[in-house]
């Protein structure tokens, strides 16, 4: 069966501190998918990055960052310089390679970036 | 513009009423989804649809019901049947055989009086 953990429930920090999201996941399939999402407080869901497990180089967007070692089973994002519109909810989640069956959700992240 | 549609926003029910949310996309995606979000739980599946005329529950999927007569349409009934019916209700769609992420809708907030 397929399982996602993100163990930090909040987080808060002073804008311009850089912050991680941690996340763990379990499965059972050779290839897979693994993604993050954004949940501001509107409540829709943004969708930030997906990553097959083929691939392990790290990623960088601007700001963000994903660290993916699937030694560890772990897909931990970074957030630099943090401003506080990145203030929301972050889910990570895990798909099987078809990317066409339901996503598997971390309970996520809450982060608070405080001005 | 592309995209999924959600209504209504918000929502509100009477205890022992039946209520249909609706969700419609314009993306062309096969697939479609109905995940459930309650504080500090993440988001449980209820339903999903991978092809028009066919359906799979989830892990949640008592006290729903869905129907899928139309590639776009793919509306959630929340039963009678379901105790704890007040949550906040994602309908995500994705394209079939492509691995691209799921896309999600704006979202309706279901809260029963």
């Amino acid at each position: 069966a397929q399982k996602v953990t993100q163990a930090q429930t909040e987080i808060s920090v002073v804008e311009k501190e850089d912050v991680t999201l941690d996340c763990v996941y379990e499965t059972r399939d050779t290839t897979y998918y693994l993604f993050w999402y954004k949940q501001p407080p509107s409540g829709e869901l943004v969708f930030l990055i997906r990553r097959n497990s083929f691939d392990e180089q790290n990623e960088i967007s601007g700001r963000y960052s994903w660290n993916f070692q699937k030694s560890t089973s772990s897909f931990n994002f970074t957030i630099t310089a943090s401003q506080v519109v990145d203030s929301a909810v972050y889910f990570c989640a895990l798909s099987d390679f078809s990317g066409n069956t339901p996503l598997v959700f971390g309970k996520g992240t809450r982060l608070s970036v405080i001005a | 513009d592309g995209g999924i549609t959600q209504s209504p926003k918000y929502l509100f029910r009477k205890e022992g009423q039946n209520v249909t949310l609706s969700c419609e996309q314009n993306l062309n995606h096969d697939a479609m989804y109905w995940y459930r979000q309650d504080p500090g739980q993440g988001l449980r599946l209820i339903y999903y649809s991978q092809i028009v005329n066919d359906f799979q529950k989830g892990d949640i999927a008592e006290g729903y019901s869905v129907s899928r007569e139309k590639k776009e349409s793919f509306p959630l009934t929340v039963t009678s049947a379901q105790k704890n019916p007040t949550a906040f209700y994602l309908c995500a769609s994705s394209s079939r055989g492509e691995p691209i992420a799921q896309y999600f809708g704006p979202g309706t907030r279901l809260t029963v009086l």
